[in-house]
């Protein structure tokens, strides 16, 4: 089985400041590991992907995450949070199970940024 | 390269009716997902189609079916709709194989009422 935990369904950030969402998953297969972002009443547009090259991955708008098995954590970060970074962000695992490629949600964190 | 697309964008229906929504899938995607998103919470998998046959199901009854055309193009029908049906629902494509990064449609808003 595998699972998605996000700590923080609310995160608060000044203009400027360290962007640091949490994600932590469980999989019992090497996973693949995503972060999305949804703005108000839009799809979900992918930020970055890993998928068991690089542990540092680098994506869309200046985001990276760092994928470290030991402790089982996915953490997106942002150095200089911008106030279009104001969205829901959702971790994803993805992983075979039953003959296809399920991909399962976190509960998403919405971030604010304060001007 | 076109995106995935969906329709309608917004739907009001009655409890007991039924509903059907359509997904066109991104040009080349042979797989296609459809997810359920309650307000203020994370996608829920409904199911998952590949070369028209459904390979994989969430935990949802059956009154939730869908189809995938031969250009990749799907539907999601809801039968007996329920209050509880009213979500923001989400198709999603991809390639089996390239690591499964899907692209999200921007959903369809379905309101029971």
């Amino acid at each position: 089985a595998q699972s998605v935990t996000q700590l923080g369904s609310h995160v608060s950030v000044s203009e400027g400041a360290l962007v640091l969402l949490r994600c932590n998953y469980s999989s019992s297969v090497p996973p693949y590991l995503f972060w999305y972002v949804q703005y108000p009443n839009q799809g979900l547009q992918l930020l970055l992907k890993y998928t068991s090259a690089a542990t540092l991955v680098k994506g869309i708008n200046g985001f990276e995450a760092e994928f470290k098995k030991s402790e089982t954590s996915f953490h997106l970060t942002k150095p200089s949070a911008h106030m279009s970074d104001a969205a829901e962000y959702f971790c994803a695992v993805s992983g075979l199970s039953g003959g296809y490629q399920k991909v399962t949600f976190g509960t998403g964190t919405k971030l604010q940024v304060i001007p | 390269e076109t995106g995935v697309t969906q329709s309608p964008t917004h739907l009001i229906k009655t409890r007991g009716q039924q509903v059907t929504l359509r997904c066109s899938s991104q040009s080349g995607h042979n797989t296609v997902s459809w997810y359920q998103q309650a307000l203020g919470q994370g996608p829920q998998f409904i199911f998952q189609y590949y070369r028209e046959e459904e390979n994989g199901r969430g935990n949802f009854p059956p009154r939730f079916s869908g189809l995938q055309f031969p250009n990749y193009s799907s539907e999601l029908n809801v039968n007996a709709l329920e209050l509880d049906d009213s979500a923001l629902y989400l198709c999603a494509s991809s390639l089996r194989g390239d690591s499964y990064e899907q692209y999200f449609g921007p959903g369809t808003r379905l309101t029971v009422t």
